[in-house]
C-alpha cells in the first residue's frame, strides 16, 4: 500500500458534464501529479503541482484543471466532458520534485463518459 | 518528436525462463528513466530510477540497465507472481516537468 488514495473508484458521466476527482497524498508529500491512462496505453501526464502551484503540464486542453491543498489533498477537474475522456485517472505523490524522488501512485478513478 | 517505445507488447514465459524487456527512447535532455510494475486495476508501482548511461539497479529477480538510447529490464528465473504490465517512463529536462510513459509490456509467467 502506497498510502495514496483516490475517490471515487468508479464514475459514470454523460458528455458535456463536469467532473471532480480527488486524491489524498501521503503525508509530507509536496508534489502531486495527475495522469490519464486509456485502456491498453501507458499513463499520459496531465499536470503536476508542487506546494499548491502548477509545476508542469502535459498536452491537455485548459478544460483539465487542478488544485492542490495544504492538507496534501488535490483535485482534478474536467469540464465539458467528451467521450474520449473515458479512462483511468491516476494521481501520484512524491516527497519532492519527481526528478529526484520516486512517485507513489494511487489506485486510480475509472471514469466512463457516455 | 520525443518518443518512448516498449517491446515486446506482450511476453509469455515459462516459470524460470529468463528474458529481457526493452524500453527505447528518442528524446533529448533525459533527466531520469523510471520502471514501474502495474497489476490489473491498480496504479503503477515504482521499481527503479536510472539517471545515466551505464547505471544498473537490482531488486530481487529484476535488474534494470540504461544506455544512451534504451533501457532493459532483465527478469531472472521469473515466477508467476511476476506477471504484470511493466511500464517505463522518461523525465525530460527541457519540457518543464513532463513525463512520458511507454505503452508497457504485458508479462505472463506460466507455472
Amino acid at each position: 500500500e502506497t498510502g495514496v488514495t483516490q475517490s471515487p473508484t468508479h464514475l459514470i458521466k454523460t458528455r458535456g458534464q463536469q467532473v471532480t476527482l480527488r486524491c489524498s497524498s501521503q503525508s509530507g508529500h509536496n508534489t502531486v501529479s495527475w495522469y490519464q491512462q486509456a485502456l491498453g496505453q501507458g499513463p499520459q501526464f496531465i499536470f503536476q503541482y508542487y506546494r499548491e502551484e502548477e509545476n508542469g503540464r502535459g498536452n491537455f486542453p485548459p478544460r483539465f484543471s487542478g488544485l492542490q491543498f495544504p492538507n496534501y489533498s488535490s483535485e482534478l477537474n474536467v469540464n465539458a466532458l467528451e467521450l474520449d475522456d473515458s479512462a483511468l485517472y491516476l494521481c501520484a505523490s512524491s516527497p519532492g520534485l519527481v526528478s529526484v524522488n520516486e512517485q507513489f501512485f494511487g489506485p486510480g478513478t475509472r471514469l466512463t463518459v457516455l | 518528436e520525443d518518443q518512448v517505445t516498449q517491446s515486446p507488447e506482450a511476453l509469455r514465459l515459462q516459470e524460470g525462463e529468463s528474458s529481457s524487456l526493452n524500453c527505447s527512447y528518442t528524446v533529448s535532455g533525459l533527466r531520469g528513466l523510471f520502471w514501474y510494475r502495474q497489476d490489473p486495476g491498480k496504479g503503477p508501482e515504482f521499481l527503479f530510477t536510472l539517471y545515466s548511461a551505464g547505471e544498473e539497479k537490482e531488486k530481487e529477480r529484476l535488474k534494470a540497465t540504461l544506455t544512451k538510447k534504451e533501457s532493459f529490464l532483465h527478469i531472472t528465473a521469473p515466477k508467476p507472481e511476476d506477471s504484470a504490465t511493466y511500464l517505463c517512463a522518461v523525465h525530460l529536462s527541457n519540457t518543464g516537468n513532463q513525463f512520458y510513459f511507454g505503452t508497457g509490456t504485458s508479462l505472463t509467467v506460466i507455472p
